[in-house]
Order: structure tokens, then C-alpha cells, then sequence
């Protein structure tokens, strides 16, 4: 079967610090990956999205960056993280857009 | 530009009663629009696709274009539908990229 396991489930991070949040995929082959932030009041909002290994596109100029080594593996990242980065944090797959996306269980970030 | 608009954050409704859900989206092609819930302590999953033409757990939604609209509907509300909606638009440009709205928590009481 088809799932997504997204880790840490909550983070508590100085600001200055790096951060890694890993999101893997079963189940499913060159699926499209994605990065999205859960905002009260704004909804959810694409950071980045993944049509392939190595194959990165961010939508929104920030602090942050991601990766996909492999092709059921995205990464995201940050050198140095800001209090401005504190949310939750949501990875998503799909392959058929008719489907819709599989979201994961998300990521609560907090930065101190 | 393509954005999707939920104008209520917050809609309560007693158990029994009708279930209007809003959703506006603005887009120049062809829309295909989605309805995801988030209940409590769960995931986000999809509930319904425009495309499909379906009901799930006695949701249905209709595109109008005219309107630019694709409001959730269920005529008798349940305790278990409360949650949080998300409205969802795809995007062109490769990628099978979605917008989402901003949410509206439905609070059925009893």
C-alpha cells in the first residue's frame, strides 16, 4: 500500500540553528513530492515541489531550501533557521492529479 | 492570477441542519477543483474532486463558472463532520501543483 512518513512530528529549534525535516514515500514510483506550511488564518501555502530526482522548484524566496536524493525521498532544509519559520510543516505526494495529493502527518516547528 | 477564497473561517451548525461550505476561485482556464478535510488529530485527506461528480459521506459540490464557484454542500449535518475545509484549485504549469484556500473550521452542535 501507499504511505507517507513525515519526521519529527515536533521540533523545538534556536534561531540560528539548521533544521532537516525528511519525508519519504512507499508504495508508488516517481511520484510528484511536495513542501507545503500550514499557517492559522493562511491556509496552506507550496514552498517547493519535486517532478523528479534532483529536480527541485520553490514557489515562495525564503529561508529555506529542499532536496530529493532519491526518488521517494524529499528533504527540507535551512543553514540557519529564523523565528519567522516556526509552523507546521506538510509533505504531500501525488502522481495522477485527478487523485489529488496523500499528505503526511506534518512536522510542528517551532523556533526559540 | 489563480487564488482560491474561503470566506468563513469559522461556520457552526446545529446537528441536522444544511451545510453550505463557500469557496470562490479565480482562474482563466479551465478549473479543476478539489475538497480536503483535516479532522481532529488526523491527516490532511482529500474528501471530494470536481471531476469525479461524487458524494462522499453525503458531500457533494458543484462548479458553477458562471459564479466561479464550488461550494461544499450536505443537507443534514452530523457531529462527525466537524473539522477543518480546505478548498483546493490546480494549477497550470506543470507539476499538478494545488492552491488551497484559507480553511473554514465547521463546528456542528448538538
Amino acid at each position: 500500500s501507499q504511505t507517507i512518513h513525515q519526521w519529527p512530528a515536533t521540533l523545538v529549534q534556536p534561531v540560528g540553528s539548521p533544521l532537516s525535516l525528511e519525508c519519504t514515500v512507499e508504495g508508488t514510483s516517481n511520484p510528484n513530492l511536495y513542501w507545503y506550511r500550514q499557517a492559522a488564518g493562511r491556509g496552506l501555502q507550496l514552498l517547493f515541489y519535486s517532478v523528479g530526482i534532483g529536480q527541485i522548484s520553490s514557489e515562495v524566496p525564503q529561508n529555506l531550501s529542499a532536496s530529493r536524493p532519491q526518488d521517494r525521498q524529499f528533504i527540507l532544509s535551512s543553514k540557519k533557521l529564523l523565528l519567522s519559520d516556526s509552523g507546521f510543516y506538510l509533505c504531500a505526494w501525488s502522481v495522477r492529479w485527478r487523485d489529488g495529493y496523500t499528505f503526511g502527518s506534518g512536522t510542528r516547528l517551532t523556533v526559540v | 492570477a489563480q487564488r482560491v477564497t474561503q470566506p468563513e473561517k469559522l461556520l457552526s451548525v446545529f446537528k441536522g441542519a444544511p451545510v453550505e461550505l463557500k469557496c470562490n476561485y479565480s482562474y482563466s482556464g479551465s478549473p479543476e477543483l478539489f475538497w480536503y478535510v483535516q479532522y481532529s488529530r488526523q491527516r490532511l485527506q482529500l474528501l471530494l474532486r470536481h471531476i469525479s461528480r461524487e458524494s462522499i459521506k453525503g458531500f457533494t459540490a458543484d462548479l458553477n463558472k458562471g459564479e466561479t464557484s464550488f461550494h461544499l454542500k450536505k443537507p443534514f449535518a452530523q457531529e462527525e463532520d466537524s473539522a477543518m475545509y480546505y478548498c483546493a484549485l490546480l494549477l497550470t504549469g506543470g507539476g499538478n501543483k494545488l492552491t488551497f484556500g484559507t480553511g473554514t473550521q465547521l463546528k456542528v452542535e448538538l
